[in-house]
């Protein structure tokens, strides 16, 4: 197992234009986690999966994010009418119930 | 229901201690430290599922203590590999289920 991966690691999109990033966890975590991380600041906490069922998703997220973990495998998160505000390092985790989270590498957003 | 952590920053020279303190407003199931280099994911330190327990490898220990729902980890006789961000995760439970949150972050720099 090579661990959490991200896809893409890069994204540069203009404002207005939809995207989707993938996350593949470890293979037997059943807890997905997406954060956001500006320069400078902690992980911010965007949603959270247990298996197939979103669990929680941050009130500071505006109806544009949305995020899907189909069968409770790999994980989407979809941000539309991107806006210059959401340039980001968008980082997903996962863990085996209340243990070690591991990250991916991320996927760095620029929206211009 | 972020965690918050101190000091902000802290620079050291090498072979000298650190302590970095976390801290929450809300019961805590677990305390996660990570440590990020500049560009890369968070890495994984350790985890505390206990009150009152402490754990460490090499020379980074920590401590929860569950009833003052507060974390420290401490940094001895501290190496150049040590710089980088340290972030203190905390598992609480929320609405639907638990969820790991991250605070702001401590900066940490050695110099020869």
């Amino acid at each position: 197992d090579t661990g959490v991966s991200q896809d893409p690691r890069h994204k540069i999109t203009k404002r207005g234009q939809n995207v989707t990033f993938r996350c593949d966890p470890i293979s037997e975590h059943n807890r997905l986690y997406w954060y956001r991380q500006t320069l400078g600041q902690g992980p911010e906490f965007l949603t959270y999966f247990q298996n197939e069922a979103q669990l929680e998703k941050s009130r500071l997220l505006s109806d544009r994010f949305s995020a899907e973990r189909p069968k409770g495998s790999f994980s989407t998160l979809e941000i539309q009418r991107t806006e210059q505000g959401d340039s980001a390092m968008y980082l997903c985790a996962s863990s085996l119930g209340p243990l070690e989270a591991f990250f991916g590498q991320g996927t760095r957003l620029t929206v211009v | 229901q972020q965690p918050v952590q101190s000091p902000q920053a802290v620079i050291l020279r090498e072979g000298e201690d650190a302590v970095i303190n976390c801290s929450s407003s809300k019961a805590l199931y677990s305390v996660h430290w990570y440590r990020q280099k500049h560009g890369e994911a968070p890495v994984f330190l350790m985890i505390l599922l206990k009150g009152g327990e402490q754990k460490g490898h090499d020379k980074i220990s920590a401590s929860f203590n569950e009833k003052k729902q507060q974390s420290s980890l401490y940094l001895t006789a501290s190496q150049l590999s040590y710089s980088g961000t340290y972030f203190c995760g905390t598992e609480i439970s929320y609405n639907a289920g638990n969820m790991l949150t991250f605070g702001g972050g401590t900066r940490l720099m050695v110099k020869p």
